[in-house]
């Protein structure tokens, strides 16, 4: 059982490049989500999902886009990478009742 | 609007001590579930216990204990017998139950065990 898989581990974009984070999930669960991590900082939500076909913006929507073709897959597009995109992202997925369970996180560096 | 607060960006507490991690939170939901999780310097998240909001009693696993004041909207994380290894960032966390929507995090507590 693999639960969340994020790929990739590291990521070195040069500004106005883009990129998609890959995220899968093999729990069968509805919601998953995107986050980002500064430096220090606490998480701040990207976007989410609760169900497949179902998106809705976070906190920090701004500068990245989603789909949820699949109760599997929930992948994080950057367009135009931008310096303050340099973060780390984990996504997650769970039940109605259950907790969260992450990803090991992407470490983007935008440069 | 949900939110989740956890006042104390940083503690440091004497190894074998119990330590005690601040979250209130507001919601206007009956149904929520309210969790903690441990991020260590790997950055790694790691589910540590999980209340609902109609549990009667508080949550504990092994060393971790919920104490939860629903009246007061508060769910402290208490760590007992605290070990070099509790060193970590803390985050409480909120979502509803009875309806689709996001879980939403603190800004989290970090926690030093000394020697």
């Amino acid at each position: 059982n693999a639960g969340v898989t994020q790929t990739p581990k590291f990521r070195i974009l040069k500004i106005g490049q883009s990129m998609t984070l890959q995220c899968a999930q093999d729990m069968n669960h509805n919601y998953m989500y995107w986050y980002r991590q500064d430096p220090g900082m606490g998480l701040k939500l990207i976007y989410y999902s609760v169900g497949a076909g179902i998106t809705d913006k976070g906190e920090v929507p701004n500068g990245y886009n989603v789909s949820r073709s699949t109760t599997e897959d929930f992948p994080l597009r950057l367009e135009l990478a931008a310096p303050s995109q340099t973060s780390v992202y984990f996504c997650a997925s769970g039940g109605s009742s259950q907790p969260q369970h992450f990803g090991d996180g992407t470490r983007l560096s935008i440069l | 609007a949900q939110k989740i607060t956890q006042t104390q960006p940083g503690m440091f507490v004497q190894e074998k001590e119990a330590v005690t991690l601040d979250c209130t939170y507001d919601t206007s939901d009956q149904s929520y579930g309210l969790f903690w999780y441990k991020q260590p310097s790997s950055g790694e998240m790691i589910f540590l216990i999980y209340q609902g909001s109609y549990d009667e009693q508080n949550a504990t696993e092994g060393r971790y204990s919920l104490n939860f004041q629903k009246a007061r909207k508060s769910a402290n994380l208490v760590i007992s017998a605290s070990q070099l290894g509790d060193s970590a960032m803390y985050f409480c966390a909120m979502r509803p139950m009875n309806r689709d929507d996001k879980i939403i995090f603190g800004k989290g507590t970090r926690l030093h065990i000394l020697p």
